[in-house]
C-alpha cells in the first residue's frame, strides 16, 4: 500500500518561503503524478499544482507566479515551494498521487493521501 | 469554474437514501469527481468522470450527471458515511466545491 508523508516547518514568516517535502513508500515515484492540495478554513480545498516525472509540471492560475513543484526520483520524494506567503497561505498542506486505473493514470484526481501538515504564516 | 453544491447540510439518519447535488458555473462535459472527508482526515476519492466508482469504494456510492448538473446519492447511509463530501471538476483546472456536510439526524 502506497503511504505518503509530509514533513516541514509548521510555522513560516510572512514574506519568506514555504518548503514541504512527501516521502512516498510503498511504491516508484515514477510514472505517477504527484500533487500539493491545500486546505484552509477560508478558502477551502485548493488545488496547488502536480509533477509527472522530473520536469513536467502545471500549476494552479492564481499561485504560478510563486508555485516550484520537484521530485527527487532518488528519495522517492517530491517537494512544494511557495514563495512570498502571507497569512492567507496559511492552511492544512495535502501531497496526493494521481488516481490510476485500467492503464490509464489521471492527473487531477487524488487517489493516495499523506495526513496532512499544518502551515501557519505568522511573525 | 466555481462549483456550488447543496444543501450545505443533509441530516439524515441510517439507513436512509441521500442525495447531493453539485452545479458548475459552466459546463465540465464529465470530468467531476467526488470525495468524502471525515474530521482529521484527507479526502478520500469516491466517485471520478461523474460516474464511475474509484477502486474499493461500496456500491451504494453513485454519481450521475453531465455538464452542470451533477448528483451523488449514498443509497443506503451506514454510520461511517456520515462526512463531509466534496464535488471537484478537472475540465478547467482543477476546483472544488464547497461540500456539503451529512450528519445525523
Amino acid at each position: 500500500q502506497v503511504q505518503l508523508q509530509e514533513s516541514g516547518p509548521g510555522l513560516v514568516k510572512p514574506s519568506e518561503t514555504l518548503s514541504l517535502t512527501c516521502s512516498v513508500s510503498g511504491g516508484s515515484i515514477s510514472n505517477y503524478f504527484w500533487s500539493w492540495i491545500r486546505q484552509s478554513p477560508g478558502q477551502g480545498l485548493e488545488w496547488i499544482g502536480y509533477i509527472y516525472d522530473i520536469d513536467s509540471t502545471n500549476y494552479s492560475p492564481s499561485l504560478k507566479t510563486r508555485v516550484t513543484i520537484s521530485v527527487d526520483m532518488s528519495k522517492n520524494q517530491f517537494s512544494l515551494k511557495l514563495r512570498s506567503v502571507t497569512a492567507a497561505d496559511t492552511a492544512v498542506y495535502y501531497c496526493a498521487r494521481g488516481y490510476c486505473s485500467g492503464g490509464n493514470c489521471y492527473a487531477g484526481l487524488g487517489e493516495f493521501w499523506g495526513q496532512g501538515t499544518l502551515v501557519t504564516v505568522s511573525s | 469554474i466555481v462549483l456550488t453544491q447543496s444543501p450545505a447540510t443533509l441530516s439524515l439518519s441510517p439507513g436512509e437514501r441521500a442525495t447531493l447535488s453539485c452545479r458548475a458555473s459552466q459546463s465540465v462535459s464529465n470530468y467531476l469527481a467526488w470525495y468524502q472527508q471525515k474530521p482529521g482526515q484527507a479526502p478520500r476519492l469516491l466517485i471520478y468522470d461523474a460516474s464511475n466508482r474509484a477502486t474499493g469504494i461500496p456500491a451504494r456510492f453513485s454519481g450521475s450527471g453531465s455538464g452542470t448538473d451533477f448528483t451523488l446519492t449514498i443509497s443506503s447511509l451506514e454510520p461511517e458515511d456520515f462526512a463531509v463530501y466534496y464535488c471537484q471538476q478537472r475540465s478547467h483546472w482543477l476546483t472544488f466545491g464547497g461540500g456539503t456536510k451529512v450528519e445525523i439526524k
